[in-house]
């Protein structure tokens, strides 16, 4: 099987822009996680979704929105980028099992 | 508050000894605890886990202890490999609260000396 794939994979965007980040998850994993990874911070939770429905959310402004289609795939949204948002942004899948989640390679946003 | 800390930025062990990694956390909620992998450029691969009803997981050179009292586990791996140098990231989880929300570490990068 195809592992989880995220495109792009780097992304220069300018301060006030929105971005887009994709997602898509190994073949038949329902469950869609997003995390930011920052040196100061580690990795932390945006949110998950499942079967197109957010099911859990992790404390970020509302600036980072995201959504699952029906093929599982999934995007997330950043509005109005910070300086502070610039990140290495994982996106793991999961046959629905909180205990089995596939990593993809990450999206690295720099926001100037 | 951080709720699982690594607080280890960093490792440096001899190819052929044993390497221990520590974590603890500070929610007596979370139930199951995973060790993940990282290489630059890709994302975290899973290593091994463990249960809280557990306290001792053995996977090859591989092995998670968990301490539920002092609420510390470590990562033991033996020998070490080169192969072996990379980030390795503690998480745990709720796992009675249906939600697929790991909280990590914030990682602790491993060198292996040839």
């Amino acid at each position: 099987k195809a592992g989880v794939t995220q495109t792009p994979r780097y992304l220069i965007k300018t301060r006030g822009q929105q971005v887009t980040l994709s997602c898509s998850p190994i073949s038949g994993h329902r469950s869609v996680s997003w995390y930011q990874q920052t040196p100061g911070q580690g990795l932390q939770f945006l949110f998950e979704y499942f079967s197109e429905t957010q099911r859990n959310k992790g404390n970020f402004p509302g600036r980072f929105s995201g959504r699952q289609f029906s093929n599982s795939r999934s995007e997330m949204n950043v509005s109005t980028l910070e300086l502070g948002d610039s990140a290495l942004y994982l996106c793991a899948s999961s046959p629905n099992s909180p205990y089995e989640q596939y990593f993809g390679p990450g999206t690295r946003l720099t926001v100037t | 508050d951080q709720q699982v800390k690594q607080n280890s930025p960093s490792l440096s062990v001899q190819e052929g000894r044993i390497s221990i990694l520590n974590c603890d956390y500070t929610n007596s909620m979370f139930d199951y605890f995973l060790w993940y992998k990282k290489y630059p450029a890709e994302g975290p691969t899973f290593l091994i886990s463990i249960s809280s009803i557990k306290d001792k997981n053995e996977d090859g050179r591989f092995t998670v202890f968990l301490n539920k009292s002092a609420k510390h586990l470590s990562l033991h791996i033996v020998p070490s490999q080169p192969g072996d140098s990379a980030v390795y990231f503690c998480a745990a989880i709720r796992s009675g609260a249906g939600s697929y929300q790991l909280t990590f570490g914030k990682g602790t990068k491993l060198s292996v000396i040839p």
